[in-house]
């Protein structure tokens, strides 16, 4: 879906580089996620926000910050990278709604990231 | 915390037949319950989602689950395969207050593989 944008598409780094992750949409939401995938494990939670000013860690925080620049704009950094975080990584949106239900979430691409 | 299990990491069927992809959940509040499919290189996109309406739920494509709260499942289901089916599958969860709030949970995922 062309409306959540991830910058890069591919990235091979080495250990220790500091990398971000980029993350725009256009849908409007304010809530963004990033997420990791792994094969076998699924898509875990790394952080999220549900507003410029709310940031939130996920299941798998550690090594990882988050900036949230804009309602649009969500980006994901590692300090120093690691090989274990070689991984699919997904940045999604979601329109909170009244009712207080969770509504669909909308994915970007995808970034694969190798750290050597 | 909510938790979600997907039975079989890989299935196979040939074309033509009935596809059943397995889901339980688990959940101490009523719970949302999702499927997204991933094509290869591609992010995740909604199939269906069950959010306390009827308990059959249709989605794109053809594929349709049904929630049943006593078996604490969510399978997914196609009568009838196609080749352009094959991909990997994800159930998620999430639920609709506490701590947990607006968060996805996602299962380990199902590859299908389909056959001529």
């Amino acid at each position: 879906d062309a409306d959540v944008t991830q910058t890069p598409r591919n990235r091979i780094t080495k250990t220790g580089k500091r990398i971000m992750l980029e993350c725009s949409q256009t849908k409007g939401h304010d809530r963004m996620y990033w997420y990791r995938q792994d094969p076998g494990l699924g898509l875990r939670l790394i952080y999220y926000s549900f507003d410029v000013k709310d940031i939130n860690k996920g299941e798998i925080s550690d090594g990882y910050s988050v900036s949230r620049q804009a309602q649009a704009k969500f980006s994901l950094s590692l300090e120093s990278a690691i090989p274990n975080q070689t991984a699919l990584y997904f940045c999604a949106t979601s329109e909170s709604t009244s009712g207080g239900h969770t509504d669909t979430q909308y994915f970007g691409p995808g970034t694969r990231l190798t750290v050597l | 915390a909510q938790s979600v299990t997907q039975l079989g990491s890989h299935v196979s069927v040939s074309e033509g037949a009935l596809v059943l992809l397995r889901c339980n959940y688990s959940s101490s509040v009523p719970p949302y319950l999702f499927w997204y499919v991933q094509y290869p290189n591609q992010g995740l996109q909604l199939l269906l989602k069950y959010t306390s309406a009827a308990t059959l739920v249709k989605g794109i494509n053809g594929f349709e689950a049904e929630f049943k709260k006593s078996e604490t499942s969510f399978h997914l289901t196609k009568p009838s395969a196609h080749m352009s089916d094959a991909a990997e599958y994800f159930c998620a969860v999430s639920v609709r207050g506490g701590t947990s709030y607006g968060k996805l949970t996602f299962g380990q995922g199902t590859i299908l593989t389909v056959h001529p």
